[in-house]
């Protein structure tokens, strides 16, 4: 069975500092992956994705992920997080050909001064 | 173009009663689907629909109804509400296909007490 995990539940951060959000997932298969952000009070909003080709995908906002199939990891960075970064982000895998999601359960990230 | 739009956008119920939440896409999507978020458990799919007149279950489906009359509806009924489907409920809709960005709603929160 297909699973997503996210290790981290919650992530402090400094603004102007690194961010790294970690997603490992279980597929038999090569993966559809996403991250996906959501605000307070918000829906949720795409980042980024990867299908194949170049195992680091650029993403909205700054974000980039990295795709390591050996790790089976799809881990999230920002080199600079600024305060309206402050969010919930979920990764999340391709459940079959209509494109239903699995999600990992979220990390949430807190920006300070 | 509104994108996915939900109503209510919060809802309390009492114990037994029944409810439709409504979800309307402009985007012409033939996939669209329901999640329910819960806190540490990320979203996980209830109902969703490849096109009018299709529709399927996903991992949590009991105590949920959905029909799909037309490409741009897809009502999520709670037939008795329990206090376990007490949960922000989120409605997306897509081109269809792993590779497709799903578009989400900004969520109905719903009280059963």
């Amino acid at each position: 069975a297909q699973s997503v995990t996210q290790p981290d539940i919650h992530i402090t951060v400094s603004e102007g500092a690194s961010l790294e959000l970690r997603c490992n997932y279980s597929y038999g298969a090569t993966p559809y992956l996403f991250w996906y952000v959501q605000s307070p009070g918000q829906g949720l909003q795409l980042l980024l994705k990867y299908f194949s080709g170049d195992t680091l995908v650029q993403g909205i906002k700054g974000f980039e992920a990295e795709f390591k199939r050996s790790q089976s990891s799809f881990n999230l960075r920002k080199p600079s997080v600024h305060w309206s970064d402050a969010a919930e982000y979920f990764c999340a895998v391709g459940a079959d050909s209509w494109g239903k999601l699995q999600f990992g359960a979220g990390t949430q990230v807190v920006v300070t001064p | 173009n509104a994108g996915v739009t939900q109503t209510p956008k919060f809802q309390v119920l009492k114990t037994g009663q029944s409810m439709t939440l409504q979800c309307a896409q402009d985007m012409n999507h033939e996939y669209m689907s329901w999640y329910r978020q819960d806190p540490g458990m990320g979203l996980r799919l209830i109902h969703y629909s490849v096109g009018a007149g299709i529709t399927d279950q996903g991992e949590v489906p009991n105590g949920y109804n959905v029909s799909r009359s037309t490409t741009e509806d897809f009502p999520l009924r709670l037939l008795s509400a329990a206090p376990s489907q007490t949960s922000v409920y989120f409605c997306a809709s897509s081109l269809g296909g792993s590779q497709e960005t799903q578009y989400f709603g900004p969520g109905t929160r719903l009280l059963v007490l």
